[in-house]
C-alpha cells in the first residue's frame, strides 16, 4: 500500500540558509500535518492543511511557512535556518471521516543545520 | 484534549506479554484513547484506539477501565522489533479532520532476548 512520502530523507544546510521539505500524502488523503522532533524530544505539531487551506497552526516559527498544493502534496519552507532547527520533520496525512483510524506518518526528513 | 501519564521506561522478555499502562484521569466522555509507537527515528505508527470497550487488532489489545481513567496496551507476544517509544494520546473525535496530536513523554519499551 502507498505510504506518505517525504523528501529528501536527509538534508544538511548552513545557518541562515533556506530549506524546503516536501510531503506526498497517501492518495485521496485530504489533510496533511507537519511535526518537528528535536533530538531527544517528542514530536511537536507545527501546522496542518485540509483541502489546501491551513486548518490548524501550532508552534511554528515565523521563519517557517507551508502550503498544500492542488495535487495535495505539501511543502514546508524554512528560512534563516538556525542551529536549533536541526530536527526530524515528519509529515502525516489523513482522510476526512476516517478520523478514528488515526493518521499515517512518513519516514521523516532529518535536517541538520551546521 | 486530556493529559496522560505514562511510566518513562519498561522492559519485557521476548515472547512475553508487554503491558503498558496509561493514566488519563481527566478524560471526558467523548474522548478516545489512541496508542502510537515510534521505533527509533522512524515516523510514529498507529497501533490501536478505543472509547469505552476493550479493543483488539492484529498488533495489540487495548484495555480501558470502566471509569475510563486509565488504560493498558497489551502486546501479547513481544518481539525485539517491538522495542520503541509508546505514546498514549487522548483526544476528541471531531468526526472530520483529526487535528493535531499531543505527544507526551511516552514509555520506552525495551524487549530483551
Amino acid at each position: 500500500a502507498a505510504g506518505v512520502i517525504q523528501s529528501p530523507r536527509h538534508l544538511i544546510k548552513e545557518k541562515r540558509e533556506t530549506a524546503t521539505l516536501k510531503c506526498y500524502p497517501i492518495p485521496r488523503h485530504d489533510t496533511v500535518y507537519w511535526y518537528q522532533q528535536g533530538p531527544g524530544q517528542d514530536p511537536q505539531f507545527l501546522i496542518s492543511f485540509y483541502e489546501k487551506m491551513q486548518s490548524d497552526k501550532g508552534s511554528i516559527p515565523d521563519r517557517f511557512s507551508a502550503q498544500q498544493f492542488s495535487d495535495y502534496h505539501s511543502e514546508l519552507n524554512m528560512s534563516s535556518l538556525e542551529l536549533g532547527d536541526s530536527a526530524l520533520y515528519f509529515c502525516a496525512s489523513s482522510l476526512t471521516g476516517r478520523g478514528n483510524y488515526g493518521y499515517t506518518f512518513g519516514s521523516g526528513t532529518r535536517l541538520t543545520v551546521v | 484534549d486530556a493529559k496522560t501519564t505514562q511510566p518513562p521506561s519498561m522492559d519485557c522478555a521476548e515472547g512475553r506479554a508487554a503491558n503498558l499502562p496509561c493514566n488519563h484521569s481527566t478524560i471526558s466522555g467523548n474522548e478516545y484513547v489512541y496508542w502510537y509507537r515510534q521505533i527509533h527515528s522512524q515516523g510514529p505508527q498507529y497501533i490501536i484506539h478505543g472509547l469505552k470497550n476493550n479493543e483488539t487488532n492484529e498488533m495489540a489489545s487495548l484495555i480501558i477501565t470502566e471509569d475510563r481513567k486509565s488504560s493498558t496496551l497489551i502486546l501479547p507476544h513481544a518481539t525485539l522489533r517491538d522495542t520503541a517509544v509508546y505514546y498514549c494520546i487522548v483526544r476528541l473525535d471531531r468526526g472530520s479532520t483529526l487535528g493535531r496530536l499531543y505527544f507526551g513523554r511516552g514509555t520506552q519499551l525495551t524487549v530483551w532476548p
